[in-house]
């Protein structure tokens, strides 16, 4: 029943390593968004995509690169991970472009990264 | 670019009405303001929105002036349960462009006994 699922909730890496968060959603929505929320709660857009479609992009380092594989599936990819990239990352979704101030965003419940 | 500022902090006690006010002078004149809660441990989740003027549900109530410059995003009769972050959530428009939903820091509301 989970409409924005993601996985792994935590995860605890070294520095360098490589590593992919998952994100589903079973809502039917067209927009899919990461969010960044670091240990002060500022929550930080990275990417949206509408319909697979990069609409968004963030000024995010290019280790980052998110992947839409289809509408419901929006992935996160770091490569050479650093401890600057430990926070918490919310996968969402909404029903409209993101581009559309009265959208609703509908999030999942977090994957807590650890760099050490 | 429509930033948003909000007091980083609040604590109330059960049962009383908490008003929390989000400073947004640069709103775009089509833009919707948007409240969100969030518990620990947990990815934010929608509470209200309006455009203008009053918005109530079964959760809270919006006030909105008629310069829209800020928003007053009200709960009453607070409980334990309401211990949260709230984000309003206006968004932003580099260089008057399109919109991004950009969040802010959020208000941490803590609810006494």
């Amino acid at each position: 029943d989970t409409a924005v699922s993601q996985t792994p909730k935590y995860l605890v890496t070294q520095m360098g390593n490589d590593k992919s968060i998952k994100c589903e959603q079973n809502l039917g929505h067209d927009t899919m968004y990461w969010y960044k929320q670091d240990s002060k709660k500022f929550l930080k857009i990275m990417f949206s995509y509408n319909n697979k479609e990069l609409i968004i992009n963030e000024t995010v380092p290019n280790r980052f690169s998110p992947k839409s594989p289809d509408k419901a599936h929006l992935n996160l990819h770091i490569n050479s991970l650093e401890l600057g990239d430990s926070a918490v990352y919310f996968c969402a979704s909404s029903p409209r472009d993101p581009r559309d101030s009265g959208n609703t965003i509908y999030f999942g419940e977090g994957s807590w990264l650890t760099v050490v | 670019l429509a930033k948003t500022t909000q007091p980083i902090s609040m604590d109330s006690y059960e049962g009383q009405e908490v008003n929390i006010t989000c400073s947004h002078n640069n709103i775009a004149t089509n833009d919707y303001i948007t409240w969100y809660q969030q518990f620990p441990s947990q990815g934010p989740r929608f509470i209200i929105q309006g455009y203008k003027t009053k918005v109530t549900n079964e959760v809270a109530s919006l006030f909105i002036p008629a310069d829209r410059k800020s928003s007053t995003l009200s709960l009453p009769r607070v409980s334990l349960s309401d211990t949260a972050v709230y984000y309003c959530l206006v968004g932003d428009r580099e260089g008057g462009g399109s919109y991004i939903p950009t969040f802010g820091r959020g208000t941490s509301l803590i609810v006494h006994p």
